[in-house]
């Protein structure tokens, strides 16, 4: 069973870049049975996919963040990581990051975009 | 994208009745390979998604039978049995035929 937990810092200023990374357990980053990706929740609102990236390296961005967004796997450490630029208030949100597409998530972490 | 609409927003069911709720897509949602990317999530007060159904009527492991999902093409159900108290919060459905992968605008299940 994969176990995934987000961490980053929970306060990001306007215009800076917003890191988080994903611990996965209970399976490798590595292997061909998964994928992974980030999905996000604006306070009291509904969910939205930011992206995903797959064994083979390939990754697919939300057009209306691909600009800004960049995702990447760091197999040594058995973690991917999600990298927002120039954020904005619009960007607060809880942060999920996902296995296997939609199938394992994790508990998701709150990031404030705030001076 | 594909834009995925649900209804009712709202579904307030009394514990022991059944709920259904309906979602349907701007374009059909079958895949290239013969396969329709379409599942539900349930999300209860203060916890993250949980993946319920998968490819239309596909039960995730541990997920209990009195959830069951039909559909075709761009129109989809989620259908609950018997309500439980357990069933109360927001479920979304969404499509994974296409990028960007989208979700419904979610329905609030609460008891009366």
């Amino acid at each position: 069973q994969l176990q995934l937990q987000e961490s980053g810092p929970g306060l990001v200023k306007p215009s800076e870049t917003l890191s988080l990374t994903c611990t996965v357990s209970g399976g490798s980053i590595s292997s061909s049975s998964y994928y992974w990706g980030w999905i996000r929740q604006p306070p009291g609102k509904g969910l939205e996919w930011i992206g995903s990236i797959y064994y083979s390296g390939s990754t697919y961005y939300n057009p209306s963040l691909k600009s800004r967004v960049t995702i990447s796997v760091d197999t040594s450490k058995n973690q991917f990581s999600l990298k927002l630029s120039s954020v904005t208030a619009a960007d607060t949100a809880v942060y999920y990051c996902s296995g296997s597409g939609i199938d394992y998530w994790g508990q998701g972490t709150l990031v404030t975009v705030s001076s | 994208d594909i834009v995925m609409t649900q209804t009712p927003l709202s579904s307030p069911v009394t514990l022991g009745q059944p709920a259904s709720i309906s979602c349907r897509s701007s374009q059909s949602l079958v895949h290239s390979d013969g396969n329709t990317y379409l599942s539900w999530l349930q999300q209860r007060p203060g916890q993250p998604p949980r993946l319920l159904i998968y490819k239309i009527s596909n039960r995730f492991s541990g997920v209990p039978d009195r959830f069951s999902g039909s559909g075709a093409g761009t129109d989809f159900t989620l259908k609950i049995s018997r309500v439980e108290a357990e069933d109360v919060g927001v479920y979304y459905c969404m499509q994974a035929t296409q990028f960007p992968h989208t979700f419904g605008g979610g329905t609030k299940v609460e008891i009366k």
